[in-house]
């Protein structure tokens, strides 16, 4: 069965780092695109990043240079390493597969909480 | 502020047909193809709609897309007060380098 299973969300302070992860179960990383996108509580989704299958990475320019996505082909996960964090990243983190060109994302994680708070 | 915009709420009765509009630019919509989701709040989005008016397996025909220069529209018909939840449009957009999808529209099933 595909499925994906997110990790490491939490309570941290401004300015500080949190790692997301992850988990790809039913298929292989490396193969597909892959993205998280969030939610901030009452607001709509929004895209994040992006990583092509061929390594290609892009970012949302309200993250660009504190984020960062990778992928670990060994441990079959997908990461987002998340510095200099804001009360505004304050929101749920997906992980989704898919397509980058029309961001059609045919699988979705249930989403990891992330709280930025001072 | 999106960079695609939708209405923020639509509402129809059980049995009728809602349109959601959802309005771009040339550097999103106008070259690249569009997504629909549909979004129970607390889970996870669904994928709806793809390559502009492509359906995934499982989704029922019920659900319609089409796309007309910057503007792209979601139809659903024959509403079920199951249907009522938030949806997204969305798509890639060539300045930005980056996805992007719209604000959301609720709907809400009478």
């Amino acid at each position: 069965e595909v499925q994906l299973l997110e990790s490491g969300g939490n309570l941290v302070q401004t300015g500080g780092s949190l790692r997301l992860s992850c988990a790809v179960s039913g298929f292989t990383v490396s193969a597909y695109a892959m993205a998280w996108v969030r939610q901030a509580p009452g607001k709509g989704l929004k895209w994040v990043s992006g990583i092509t299958a061929s390594d290609t990475i892009f970012y949302a320019d309200s993250v660009k240079g504190r984020f960062t996505i990778s992928r670990d082909k060994s441990r079959n996960t997908l990461s987002l390493q998340m510095n200099r964090l804001r009360a505004e990243d304050t929101a749920v983190y997906f992980c989704a597969r898919g397509r980058l060109s029309d961001v059609g994302f045919d699988t979705w994680g249930q989403g990891a909480l992330v709280t930025v708070s001072s | 502020q999106s960079v695609l915009t939708q209405p923020p709420s639509v509402s129809a009765a059980p049995g009728e047909k809602v349109t959601i509009s959802c309005s771009g630019s040339s550097s999103n919509i106008g070259s690249n193809s569009v997504s629909w989701y549909q979004h129970f709040p607390g889970t996870a989005p669904k994928l709806l709609i793809y390559d502009d008016d492509e359906r995934p397996s499982g989704i029922p025909d019920r659900f319609s897309a089409s796309k007309s220069g910057t503007s792209a529209t979601l139809g659903i018909a024959g509403l079920q007060t199951g249907d009522g939840a938030d949806f997204y449009c969305a798509t890639w957009d060539d300045s930005l380098s980056a996805g992007v999808f719209g604000g959301g529209t609720k709907l809400t099933v009478l």
